[in-house]
């Protein structure tokens, strides 16, 4: 009964490839966000998508590109990888509301590795 | 603007003695505010948050905050630290109207020693 899930855990890959992380969620959230932590565990928000639709979108490289085929999930497309790219994602979920700020539940993380 | 900002990269406390963890933030608007927890090659946990129900916020594992205004701080505190404590404290702080959107803190390392 995972609340948010991501695959893969660990991701090993060489520079200029092309790799996709996926994330679900059945708590039953209306959006979803993408995370990455540095080395130094420095927490950055990438994208957040509210039913299927982009909401925030952080100054990210476009070599980046979310896609949410529906509220449940929310995928990651990285292109061209490059080593600086090597960090830990983390996938997270709430509810979104006017008017307040909702708790986010992450997912256990993939650490993202290129060589 | 929101911004958290967390006093001690790292903190170390004996078993059984008080943990303080210390959170100050920044913004214009009424806040809330949040403590996540990290173990080793996991995900956040959420501890507790803040919603502007009651000042003192109490969470899971024996940990609370206080919410004090005059001093924007959120201090995360819990009365005898436990070796399974160890762990990253992450601080984090969103805006009505800000899109859900949270700003995190740079964490606190805390250890616990016998």
């Amino acid at each position: 009964d995972t609340a948010v899930s991501q695959t893969p855990k660990y991701l090993v890959t060489q520079m200029g490839n092309d790799k996709s992380i996926k994330c679900e969620q059945n708590l039953g959230h209306d959006t979803m966000y993408w995370y990455k932590q540095d080395s130094k565990k420095f927490l950055k928000i990438m994208f957040s998508y509210n039913n299927k639709e982009l909401i925030i979108n952080e100054t990210v490289p476009n070599r980046f590109s979310p896609k949410s085929p529906d509220k449940a999930h929310l995928n990651l497309h990285i292109n061209s990888l490059e080593l600086g790219d090597s960090a830990v994602y983390f996938c997270a979920s709430s509810l979104h509301r006017q008017g307040r700020t909702y708790e986010q539940y992450f997912g256990p993380g993939t650490r993202l590795t290129v060589t | 603007a929101q911004s958290v900002t967390q006093l001690g990269s790292h903190v170390s406390v004996s078993e059984g003695a008080l943990v303080l963890l210390r959170c100050n933030y920044s913004s214009s608007v009424p806040p809330y505010l949040f403590w996540y927890v990290q173990y080793p090659n996991q995900g956040l946990q959420l501890l507790l948050k803040y919603t502007s129900a009651a000042t003192l916020v109490k969470g899971i594992n024996g940990f609370e905050a206080e919410f004090k205004k005059s001093e924007t701080s959120f201090h995360l505190t819990k009365p005898s630290a436990h070796m399974s404590d160890a762990a990253e404290y992450f601080c984090a702080v969103g805006l009505t109207g800000g899109g859900n959107k949270l700003t995190f803190g740079t964490g606190t390392q805390l250890k616990v020693e016998l």
